[in-house]
């Protein structure tokens, strides 16, 4: 099945820094890729998503970068705000081997301090 | 308009015994998914409901088992509770009309096994 990897697990950068995740999948027939940031206590919230035929996406401060050839995709954050402090998963969709199921990596902790 | 809602937030339950988790979809939305989340981990597809079927499962035992209702909520029931159940579970939602991906999550129930 499909194989998402992400790093770092632990992230810490100053207030307005900008933070780089980074997440790898195994399937090449996945085509959507998910981000989602979960604050303590709460569910998971989707951010930002990619479909394969595109390369990059920006909502204001964030944006996500894909590359099919080598099957990995980022999630860029700039001009970083406590408030951003969470955890952030990617996650990949292949209709193809996957079915109907998202699958996860393993999470980033971001901690963003004043 | 609504979020995912999930009940109840919390709940404790010991070995052997049953249980039952509910869950409405965001409005306009007709087909949920389940998904546990262990303690530092990403979440795990345990099944989709659509049309009131169960139409696709992951990799859980036969003890986990769903129903979706007309109305398009679901309850998600774990019978024979061992201390590895205990998790988060999420419910996320997805919308009608062919997008088949795009997944909104709940807040979760967490589910504590003693």
């Amino acid at each position: 099945g499909e194989n998402v990897e992400q790093h770092p697990s632990t992230l810490s950068v100053q207030e307005g820094d900008s933070a780089v995740i980074k997440c790898t999948y195994s399937d090449s027939a996945s085509n959507y890729f998910p981000w989602y940031k979960q604050e303590l206590g709460k569910g998971p919230q989707l951010i930002i998503d990619i479909r394969s035929n595109v390369g990059e996406k920006k909502d204001q401060r964030i944006a996500v970068t894909l590359n099919k050839t080598a099957k990995h995709f980022s999630l860029h954050i700039t001009e970083t705000q406590p408030e951003d402090s969470a955890v952030y998963f990617c996650a990949a969709h292949s209709v193809a081997n996957s079915g109907y199921a998202l699958n996860f990596g393993k999470g980033t902790s971001l901690l963003v301090t004043p | 308009d609504a979020g995912v809602t999930q009940s109840p937030t919390h709940l404790i339950k010991t070995r052997g015994q049953q249980v039952t988790l509910r869950c409405s979809p965001k409005s306009g939305h007709d087909t949920v998914s389940w998904y546990q989340q262990a303690l530092g981990q990403g979440p795990q597809f345990i099944f989709q409901y659509y049309e009131e079927e169960e139409r696709q499962r992951g990799n859980f035992p036969d003890r986990f088992s769903g129903h979706q209702f007309p109305n398009y909520s679901s309850e998600l029931n774990v019978n024979a509770l061992l201390l590895g159940d205990s998790a988060l579970y999420l419910c996320a939602s997805t919308p009608g009309g062919g997008n088949t991906d795009t997944q909104y999550f709940g807040p979760g129930t967490r589910l504590t096994v003693l």
